[in-house]
């Protein structure tokens, strides 16, 4: 099984709808949740970080984070076509107390956002 | 707004040859990582840094590979003979903490034919 999976999609949408964006994982180790937006050849930019379980809004963007079903989320609400990217989730584990920042990816959702 | 910065933007280097990656880091983190992504795959992590040694890395990070900050704001990926699969884009990214949230630079496509 893979740590972190992640649908590719495409996923296509209209203009003003809700998007939403999953990963699952494995690792139960897992304490940091970040969800990054990544244009084509960019870096990744990061967008929403959560730690543990529980619920993150910032404008547009909600990140959930269920541990229980080792499952988490992105919504974006009245997406625009300026959305269109790839959203990559990536997690880390606190190891005995300390994290050295190793992110663990999910493979991408390629989302397009159609006026 | 601070950002991470990476040059050159694209590198072209022939099989065999070294290749030095360049990175500045947001200037007050404290926490440095090379990753890479090769075309259509993951976003892999290959090594952290952190008080001027490496912290951890990855399986991907063997002895042709080297990490160094050889002054205060500069850090560098070194690999020293370089792989047709070694062709990437390669990210730098800094943490003021060594958990939680990462920039990232706008990364470095390296081509090695």
């Amino acid at each position: 099984q893979k740590e972190v999976e992640q649908d590719p999609g495409p996923l296509s949408v209209p203009e003003g709808a809700i998007v939403s964006l999953n990963c699952t994982y494995s690792n139960s180790a897992f304490q940091y949740f970040m969800w990054y937006r990544q244009y084509s050849r960019k870096g990744p930019e990061l967008l929403m970080y959560t730690y543990s379980s529980g619920n993150k809004e910032d404008g547009r963007f909600t990140a959930q984070v269920d541990k229980s079903s080792k499952y988490i989320s992105l919504f974006i609400r009245d997406s625009q076509p300026s959305d269109s990217a790839t959203y990559l989730c990536a997690m880390d584990s606190n190891a005995g107390g300390t994290s050295y920042g190793k992110l663990t990816f999910g493979q991408g959702t390629i989302l397009t956002v159609h006026p | 707004e601070p950002e991470v910065t990476q040059t050159p933007s694209h590198q072209v280097t022939q099989m065999g040859q070294e290749v030095i990656l360049r990175c500045v880091p947001i200037s007050n983190h404290l926490y440095f990582y090379w990753y890479r992504q090769i075309l259509g795959q993951k976003v892999e992590f290959l090594v952290s840094f952190y008080n001027n040694e490496i912290s951890e890395k990855s399986e991907i990070f063997d002895d042709q590979f080297s990490v160094e900050r050889p002054d205060g704001s500069n850090f560098t990926l070194k690999i020293r003979s370089t792989k047709l699969e070694d062709s990437a884009m390669y990210f730098c990214a800094s943490s003021e903490r060594g958990s939680g949230t990462q920039y990232f630079g706008p990364g470095t496509r390296l081509t090695v034919l």
